[in-house]
């Protein structure tokens, strides 16, 4: 069993759709990070959570620290949200990714 | 720049030969780390530098892997006797703190014939 979990594996939506990602973890962690990596492309941070909720823009996450579960949210998806989402969880000094998501929005 | 860099972001290279691999951080960031990404799969780590030494090397699969930071900014990845096995892209961020928001560089692609 990965240490980082990630649901579901591959996502297919309609424009304008509301997404969720989820994100559970089995370690202690001092901080969880949802990450977007576009095909071919570098890894662009997109949040660092402890506890709570964080939006930008259209974005949200959330952590259930407790549960240990992270969710990412996408509001009003569009197809330039198509990317893989990265969950990954840092341990103290590294950090722990999850498989990701990939996500396809289509018009 | 203002970003990460990593050169090369393309090398090819034969069975059996030497690679290097450079790392550019952000200025100022002094913690380090190296990933490696195999096709369809998430980035695993391999070494986190905090200033010039190497924190946790825990995740380097071998003895043939290593790293270097020696004046605490730039880092270069050394691989030697490479193996197919190796082909992957392996990506580098920075961080201002030991726990803090990761700067990803674009990667470099390495594919070992």
């Amino acid at each position: 069993k990965n240490e980082v979990e990630q649901s579901p594996q591959n996502l297919t939506a309609q424009e304008g759709e509301f997404i969720t990602i989820n994100c559970s973890y089995s370690v202690g962690i001092s901080a969880l990070h949802w990450l977007q990596q576009h095909p071919g492309g570098g890894i662009v941070s997109l949040f660092m959570l402890s506890s709570g909720k964080k939006k930008h823009g259209r974005l949200i996450a959330t952590i259930n620290i407790q549960e240990k579960h992270s969710s990412l949210h996408i509001t009003a998806s569009h197809p330039r949200d198509s990317a893989v989402y990265i969950c990954a969880a840092s341990n103290t000094d590294k950090l722990i990714f999850g498989t990701g998501t990939r996500l396809q929005v289509f018009p | 720049g203002a970003g990460v860099s990593q050169t090369p972001s393309n090398k090819v290279t034969e069975k059996g030969k030497y690679v290097e691999l450079r790392c550019d951080p952000i200025s100022g960031h002094t913690a380090l780390y190296w990933y490696r990404q195999s096709l369809g799969q998430g980035p695993e780590f391999l070494i986190y530098f905090q200033g010039t030494g190497a924190a946790d090397d825990s995740g380097l699969p071998n003895d043939r892997f290593f790293a270097v930071r020696p004046e605490g900014s730039v880092s270069t990845l050394k691989i030697q006797r490479t193996e197919r096995g190796d082909s992957a892209v392996y990506l580098c961020a920075s961080s201002p703190l030991s726990v803090g928001e990761l700067f990803f560089g674009e990667g470099s692609r390495l594919t070992v014939l």
